[in-house]
């Protein structure tokens, strides 16, 4: 069973610019999430996908979005690049049960972006 | 804030020892689950011990879960160089609900000397 899928693995772009990463997971898996690692702030959430309706969103500025598609698969973008911006963007999936609500979530290698 | 809270930060042991790692959280969870990093690459997923479960196994694992005192540990047994790396726990806060998402501490640096 193929795991979650990140491209591309690493990415350096100029402050001001956009970049968008892409996901995709289990195959199976309806729910993705995005995460954000930096040194600092370690890992945070930046929100949650189910179904092409994102269900929960964390605490970033309004230059962070996502969506998902019908096949599931997933991007997320950041407009108007900054210094501090600079992290490992991690996506995960998993399963999500009626009886029982989300599974293990799976992560992938991750999108390491590096903004000058 | 950080719901899950590693402890120790760092931890230096030599190889067939065993290493313990305990978190804290703060608030009621689902499920807790335990991951491992290796340096700047994707989390590993370990394990996933459920709120109403006390104690898990896999393999060199062995997970507890204490929901009143909000607090797990992960022991590893009979270390390897190879499980060198970070861990961390997360936290699922919602039960079933629309609005999944972990939470995570700051992990332990666990180094296994050869």
């Amino acid at each position: 069973k193929a795991g979650v899928t990140q491209t591309p693995r690493y990415l350096i772009k100029t402050r001001g610019q956009q970049v968008t990463l892409s996901c995709s997971p289990i195959s199976g898996h309806r729910s993705v999430s995005w995460y954000q690692q930096t040194p600092g702030q370690g890992l945070q959430f930046l929100f949650e996908y189910f179904s092409e309706t994102q269900r929960n969103k964390g605490n970033f500025p309004g230059r962070f979005s996502g969506r998902q598609f019908s096949n599931s698969r997933s991007e997320m973008n950041v407009s108007t690049l900054e210094l501090g911006d600079s992290a490992l963007y991690l996506c995960a999936s998993s399963l999500w049960i009626i009886s029982g609500g989300n599974t293990e979530a799976f992560f992938g290698q991750g999108t390491r972006l590096t903004v000058v | 804030s950080q719901q899950g809270e590693e402890d120790p930060q760092a931890l230096s042991i030599q190889e067939g020892e065993n290493a313990t790692m305990n978190c804290s959280y703060k608030t009621s969870i689902n499920n807790l689950q335990w991951y491992r990093q290796n340096s700047g690459r994707g989390l590993v997923h370990l394990i996933l011990i459920r709120s109403n479960e006390r104690e898990k196994h896999s393999g060199r694992l062995r997970v507890t879960l204490d929901t009143s005192k909000k607090s797990s540990s992960l022991l590893i047994t009979a270390s390897r160089a190879a499980d060198t790396a970070s861990y961390f726990c997360a936290t699922d806060a919602n039960s079933g609900g629309s609005n999944y998402k972990l939470t995570f501490g700051k992990g332990t640096l666990l180094t296994v000397n050869p």
